[in-house]
């Protein structure tokens, strides 16, 4: 069973911190990683698509990182502000049959 | 503004009775997928389509059945066979079913029993 692990869970940092979260997933049969940010009330949005192994992605404060060989990724935010406040899903996709395997999501609180 | 639109927003179902949450797209995308978010879970993939008139059941599939009989539409209904049907349901839509596409979300159906 394909299965991908997202820490921490939940977390809360002050304004102006700078945090990073973790995705784990099966290393055979990668296909491509992706990053969601999914604010309350609201439909989650996609923040990233990486596919090869070392790749590095940046959206203004938000960046993200990845390892193939090892299966994980990891994902940035610089200087954390209020808005940043969200679930941050990952979601992998296997080669053949580009199924989406999306984790349970760390839900980041950034308090002012 | 191109999306996805899901109605109804909250949605209640009698014990023994069929409701259809639809799901509407205008970024004329090819493929289409519904999920089912419950609490301390991924999304589970229940079917998806890749083109007008082809759908395929997901990993949750039973007690669930689609229609795509237009490429913008693409509703989900949840039949009396799904015994456990309260949970929150995303549609998503991306320019091909191809693994390496950013999917787009609607903003979700809650399903609860009365």
């Amino acid at each position: 069973i394909l299965n991908v692990e997202q820490s921490p869970q939940s977390l809360h940092v002050q304004e102006g911190d700078s945090t990073n979260f973790t995705c784990s997933f099966p290393s055979s049969n990668f296909y491509a990683l992706h990053w969601y940010r999914w604010e309350t009330a609201k439909s989650p949005e996609a923040l990233f698509v990486m596919t090869l192994n070392g790749d590095e992605k940046k959206k203004g404060r938000i960046s993200a990182t990845l390892n193939t060989k090892e299966g994980y990724s990891y994902l940035y935010i610089k200087g954390s502000q209020p808005e940043d406040s969200a679930t941050y899903l990952c979601a992998f996709t296997t080669s053949g049959t580009y199924k989406y395997i999306f984790g349970t999501g760390t839900r980041l609180k950034v308090l002012a | 503004d191109g999306g996805i639109t899901q109605s109804p927003k909250y949605l209640f179902r009698k014990e023994g009775q069929n409701v259809t949450l639809s799901c509407e797209q205008n970024l004329n995308h090819d493929a289409m997928y519904w999920y089912r978010q419950d609490p301390g879970q991924g999304l589970r993939l229940i079917y998806y389509s890749q083109i007008v008139n082809d759908f395929q059941k997901g990993d949750i599939a039973e007690g669930y059945s689609v229609s795509r009989e237009k490429k913008e539409s693409f509703p989900l209904t949840v039949t009396s066979a799904q015994k456990n049907p309260t949970a929150f349901y995303l549609c998503a839509s991306s320019i091909r079913r191809s693994g390496n596409q950013p999917q787009h979300f609607g903003d979700g159906t809650r399903l609860s029993i009365l």
